[in-house]
């Protein structure tokens, strides 16, 4: 039972660039939450999405940053245009359908840094 | 602002020793208080939670202490291992919405 994959690992870009990570829930499950940690920080919620809907975004930033679930495929958070502060570890989280906010079960994530 | 504080932002503790950690939360709303355990480069694990209609939960060596009235929680590891050496957070969400607030983290380190 693979649990939930995030690719790629590890991702460095230049200032301007831009970032494309991707997450694979866990099988069976059909919600994704994407989280954001800044060094010595914990963990802040970004997106909830569930297939093809965005239903909470409110801790995305309002621009360069998008998020996405398709019917097919893994879900995408894109950062545009990135700088040397968007350099952080970056968490996905599924949980299962009609389970409860307690049940998140979190990716390895991916580091990405900004040069 | 920080919805959940965590306390201490790093621990030192002997094998066999009792390690505490602490949060606190303001949003009485929260009704569900999860424990993560995370190694370096790997995503947060759940290692515990507890939901605030009791005021302890035990699972092996991890309890969970919650006192509703003072809006705290604590994290006990006791027979404290090296192999528990890891970051602990400290989370709280509504069972009703769609994140968990975590607090910052504690580095744990069990010296054998």
């Amino acid at each position: 039972n693979a649990g939930v994959m995030q690719n790629p690992r590890h991702l460095v870009r230049r200032r301007g660039q831009e970032a494309r990570l991707r997450c694979s829930p866990m099988k069976g499950h059909s919600h994704v939450y994407w989280y954001r940690q800044l060094p010595e920080e914990g963990l802040k919620f970004m997106v909830y999405l569930q297939k093809e809907n965005i239903i909470d975004e409110s801790g995305m930033p309002k621009e360069r940053f998008s998020a996405e679930f398709p019917k097919e495929g893994p879900s995408i958070l894109r950062i545009q245009q990135v700088v040397r502060g968007d350099s952080a570890a970056y968490f996905c989280a599924s949980s299962p359908l009609g389970g409860e906010v307690g049940e998140q079960y979190f990716g390895p994530g991916t580091r990405l840094t900004v040069t | 602002q920080q919805q959940v504080k965590q306390s201490p932002q790093s621990l030192i503790v002997q094998k066999g020793g009792i390690s505490i950690i602490n949060c606190a939360y303001e949003n009485t709303a929260f009704d569900y208080f999860p424990w993560y355990q995370q190694f370096p480069g790997k995503g947060p694990a759940l290692l515990i939670a507890i939901r605030p209609d009791v005021s302890e939960k035990k699972e092996g060596r991890f309890t969970i202490s919650f006192n509703k009235s003072a809006k705290q929680f604590s994290l006990h590891i006791m027979d404290s291992q090296p192999g528990d050496s890891a970051t602990y957070f400290c989370a709280a969400s509504m069972m009703s919405g769609n994140q968990f607030y975590f607090g910052t983290g504690t580095s744990l380190t069990v010296i054998p």
